[in-house]
């Protein structure tokens, strides 16, 4: 089967860093994506990581393991805005079908 | 450039009625996506397009559902009749091309409530 787990709720303070992690589990791994979505908005692509290794875009970073089918994103110098919810997505080579976690609900604390 | 666009978005019907929702993808694309999110889950996908063909409908409910992209641009998804579970957000998405559709631009969804 595939599965992918999150955390469901994060929170952390202004200005500080956050991990969010991700594990899957699925027959055929192509990359892995994340989103974030602000309540009653629509989810907006961060980041992407097909091979291991860190990937890097301002404020927010993205890591991948692909022996240990594991990924985070983090988020540096938190601000207020940060507080969302954040998914991670695989991307399988069937059909390059597009699976999302549950999400993990960050709230940023002044 | 203009973001995906949808309609409506907000939805209220009775249970076995009809319903129905359409997505206008950002221009160029040729992929859409359509998915369900449920409050407090994922979006799960309901129906892949490569321009007009579905090349993914597994998760669609076909006793219920339907879908069509007449001319590989926008589309409707439709759900007829409409059950208390069906109640969540439709969101419609798009990506480029095969070789980036790991970043998918998502609408602002409809809102859809049966009662």
């Amino acid at each position: 089967g595939q599965s992918l787990e999150q955390p469901s709720e994060v929170t952390a303070v202004e200005g500080a860093i956050v991990q969010i992690n991700c594990t899957y589990q699925t027959s055929g791994f192509y990359g892995l994506s994340w989103y974030q979505q602000h309540d009653g908005g629509a989810p907006t692509f961060l980041s992407y990581n097909a091979l291991d290794g860190l990937e890097e875009t301002g404020r927010f970073s993205s890591f991948l393991s692909r022996s240990d089918s594991y990924g985070y994103l983090l988020l540096q110098e938190l601000q207020m805005k940060d507080s969302a919810s954040y998914f991670c997505a695989v991307l399988n080579t069937g059909g390059f079908k597009t699976i999302f976690g549950a999400g993990t609900r960050l709230f940023v604390k002044a | 450039e203009a973001g995906v666009v949808q309609s409506p978005r907000y939805k209220i019907i009775e249970k076995k009625q009809p319903v129905a929702f359409w997505c206008n993808p950002i221009s160029g694309h040729n992929t859409l996506y359509w998915y369900r999110q449920n409050l407090g889950q994922g979006p799960e996908l309901l129906i892949r397009y490569e321009n007009e063909e579905a090349v993914d409908d597994s998760q669609l409910p076909k006793d219920r559902f339907s879908a069509e992209r007449l001319k590989g641009v926008d589309s409707t998804l439709k759900i007829q009749p409409a059950e208390l579970g069906d109640s969540a957000v439709y969101l419609c998405a798009s990506s480029y091309k095969a070789g980036s559709i790991y970043e998918q631009y998502f609408g602002p969804g409809t809102r859809l409530t049966v009662t």
